[in-house]
């Protein structure tokens, strides 16, 4: 059965860093694309980056209101996914989910997710 | 980035009624269209991707269509366990979800 399990999230002020974290299992972890997604109290969806397989080049794209600020990076030996975010903003407030990430096909899996709480 | 409008934002609908749900991409995206489900408290599903191709296991009264900026996502006959929200994401570029649309209990 394939599990995601998010960690790291909590409290940090305007301009603080956080480093979530993501453990998978079920399936092999090295070939699959991985994508953060978070979601806003009361607001939709909203994509905030993937990073691919070590064989496809393990690079990672951002949706733009992050890009610059935050970054994704695997580990596979220990089959976790990583977000860091930097700099962060009060409109970062969310829930993030990892999930896997089949490019055009969609994400088939997803974690229960962790809150990240920005305020002073 | 490829901008992703759904309408309407949310909808009330009885049970066994037929629901539509449009989806409305700001350039062509081709047929890279995905349909997701989303419960309060629970992770979204993916129902439909390429536009119209169901996941194995999702009932056959949702249906997908459409291509190029204008898609549809219809419930045939809406059961109880579809009230949710509903969000369409294009894949066709930078990933981006439309805003959802919250299928209510009329």
């Amino acid at each position: 059965e394939v599990q995601l399990v998010e960690s790291g999230g909590g409290l940090v002020k305007p301009g603080g860093s956080l480093r979530l974290s993501c453990a998978a299992s079920g399936f092999n972890f090295s070939n699959v694309w991985m994508s953060w997604v978070r979601q806003a109290p009361g607001k939709g969806l909203e994509w905030v980056g993937r990073i691919k397989s070590k064989t496809d080049g393990e690079t990672a794209d951002y949706a733009a209101p992050v890009k610059g600020r935050f970054t994704i990076s695997r580990e596979d030996s220990r089959n976790t996914l990583y977000l860091l975010m930097n700099s962060l903003k009060t409109e970062d407030t969310a829930v993030y989910s990892c999930t896997t990430d089949w490019a055009i096909y969609g994400h088939t899996n997803w974690g229960q997710g962790t809150l990240v709480t920005v305020s002073s | 980035d490829i901008q992703m409008t759904q309408s309407p934002s949310s909808l009330s609908a009885s049970v066994g009624d037929r629901v539509t749900v449009t989806c409305r991409a700001s350039q062509s995206i081709s047929s890279y269209l995905n349909w997701y489900q989303h419960k309060p408290g629970k992770a979204p599903k993916l129902l439909i991707y390429a536009a119209s191709i169901l996941l194995s296991g999702v009932p056959s009264r949702f249906s997908g269509s459409g291509s190029g900026t204008d898609f549809t996502l219809t419930i045939s006959s809406l059961q109880p366990e579809d009230f949710a929200t509903y969000y369409c994401q294009q894949s066709y570029s930078t990933l981006t979800f439309g805003g959802g649309t919250k299928v209510e209990i009329k």
